[in-house]
């Protein structure tokens, strides 16, 4: 079955420097959605890219859908303490259920003041 | 606008014991609604999904349940809990498409 797999598991970085996360689908996706998860919260829905080769920022924070539609990454410029948490990607293939948006493990984001 | 409830936000229950989570949504009518779980430091696993009264389809085969009795109540249960149950429980709601997942705050649960 499809498979997203994420990665790193975890970066820790010191506050200024970059931090990009990748993510992996095993299937052509027709969508994928970036979310956030603050230390002992829920995830937080921030982006969804559907279009190949799609780019979208907000902020600091810049979104890339592969041109195969089969990868993705979320960079994030200049981190901030406020930039902690587990950024999970989401994948929805080709006439996917309602059910199937398929999250990776998620990469989990530590900065250093 | 759309609000998501979910509650307890903590539970402890002992193995065998019964089990009830339930989730509402407002501001809306005939969303999807989504139940997750996630592990301690892990991903989200789909545990059932809705997109109407009555209509339930599980992913993931396991001693839990789900109904939704009305359109926008969404129901976790288990007859017996089991120490691998443990976890966090989330509810989610979207509006059916390609929009993003609304997530409610979640219940921590802990089978002792």
């Amino acid at each position: 079955g499809q498979q997203v797999m994420q990665i790193p598991q975890y970066q820790h970085v010191q506050e200024g420097e970059d931090f990009t996360t990748y993510c992996n689908s095993s299937t052509t996706l027709s969508n994928i959605q970036w979310y956030k998860q603050r230390p002992g919260g829920h995830p937080v829905f921030l982006i969804q890219l559907v279009k190949s080769g799609e780019v979208k920022k907000q902020k600091r924070l810049t979104f890339q859908f592969g041109e195969a539609k089969k990868n993705s990454s979320l960079h994030i410029t200049a981190t901030q303490t406020t930039d902690v948490g587990t950024y999970f990607c989401a994948g929805r293939d080709y006439g996917g259920s309602q059910g199937n948006l398929i999250f990776g493990k998620g990469t989990k984001l530590s900065v250093k003041p | 606008s759309q609000t998501i409830h979910q509650w307890p936000a903590t539970l402890v229950q002992p193995v065998g014991s019964p089990l009830s989570l339930e989730c509402t949504v407002e501001g809306t009518s005939n969303p999807n609604l989504y139940w997750y779980r996630q592990a301690a430091g892990r991903g989200l696993q789909l545990l059932f999904y809705s997109v109407g009264i009555g209509q339930i389809s599980s992913e993931v085969p396991q001693n839990l349940s789900a109904s939704r009795p009305q359109d926008r109540q969404f129901i976790l249960s288990s007859k017996k809990l089991l120490l691998s149950d443990s976890g966090f429980y989330l509810c989610a709601w979207s509006p059916g498409g390609n929009y993003g997942y609304t997530f409610g705050s979640g219940t921590r649960l802990t089978v002792v």
